[in-house]
């Protein structure tokens, strides 16, 4: 069965530090990569998604995602983190042909210290 | 803006009491999904829909029964509510049966059973 392994529950950042989290999943073969946000009390928000091509996929609110084959990963980073990217993300993972059916990591709770 | 929408943002029910999570989308879309998210899980999938009427069974339906009448409504039901479903429940929705589209969530609705 699939599974999304997000390592890291919590990731305390200063504002304006780089950002890295962290995303392994176990597939059978290579699923639709996906960053979901949600910020306190919201839904979650769609951040980049990685289908085919450019291993290196740039998203909103200046985040981007490497996907590496070889290491099952899909890490996403900002260079600079602002206070407000102060929110929980989530990496999913869907099987290629079979429609949006997400497989979600544990989530990484992001806090930004000013 | 494709919008999907829960009727509750939150619901304190009785043991036992029959629950109904209500979820409209507004953009004709095929697919709708209901998760579950709990603190350390992320969110896991309960069942889905890809056409009206039609349903099926996601990681943890045990518990829990759906219906889609229409096409942009999709609801959750817990035949008798017990403590240990006390969650976030998240819907979601997306175009097609095609992988390569996104899926759009609502805000939740954060049950509590007592």
């Amino acid at each position: 069965a699939q599974s999304v392994t997000q390592p890291d529950i919590h990731i305390t950042v200063s504002e304006g530090a780089s950002l890295e989290l962290r995303c392994n999943y176990s597939y059978g073969a290579t699923p639709y990569l996906f960053w979901y946000v949600q910020s306190p009390g919201q839904g979650l928000q769609l951040l980049l998604k990685y289908f085919s091509g450019d291993t290196l996929v740039q998203g909103i609110k200046g985040f981007e995602a490497e996907f590496k084959r070889s290491q099952s990963s899909f890490n996403l980073r900002k260079p600079s983190v602002h206070w407000s990217d102060a929110a929980e993300y989530f990496c999913a993972v869907a099987p290629r042909g079979a429609g949006n059916k997400l497989t979600f990591g544990g989530g990484t709770r992001v806090l930004v210290k000013p | 803006d494709v919008k999907v929408t829960q009727s509750s943002r939150y619901l304190v029910k009785r043991t036992g009491e029959k629950v109904f999570l209500e979820c409209v989308q507004d953009m004709d879309h095929e697919n709708m999904f209901w998760y579950r998210q709990d603190p350390g899980l992320g969110l896991r999938l309960i069942y889905f829909s890809y056409d009206v009427k039609m349903k099926e069974k996601g990681d943890i339906p045990e518990g829990y029964s759906v219906s889609r009448e229409k096409k942009e409504r999709f609801s959750l039901i817990l035949e008798s509510a017990s403590t240990n479903q006390t969650s976030m429940y998240l819907c979601a929705s997306s175009l097609t049966w095609t992988a390569n589209t996104e899926a759009f969530f609502g805000q939740g609705t954060r049950l509590t059973v007592v």
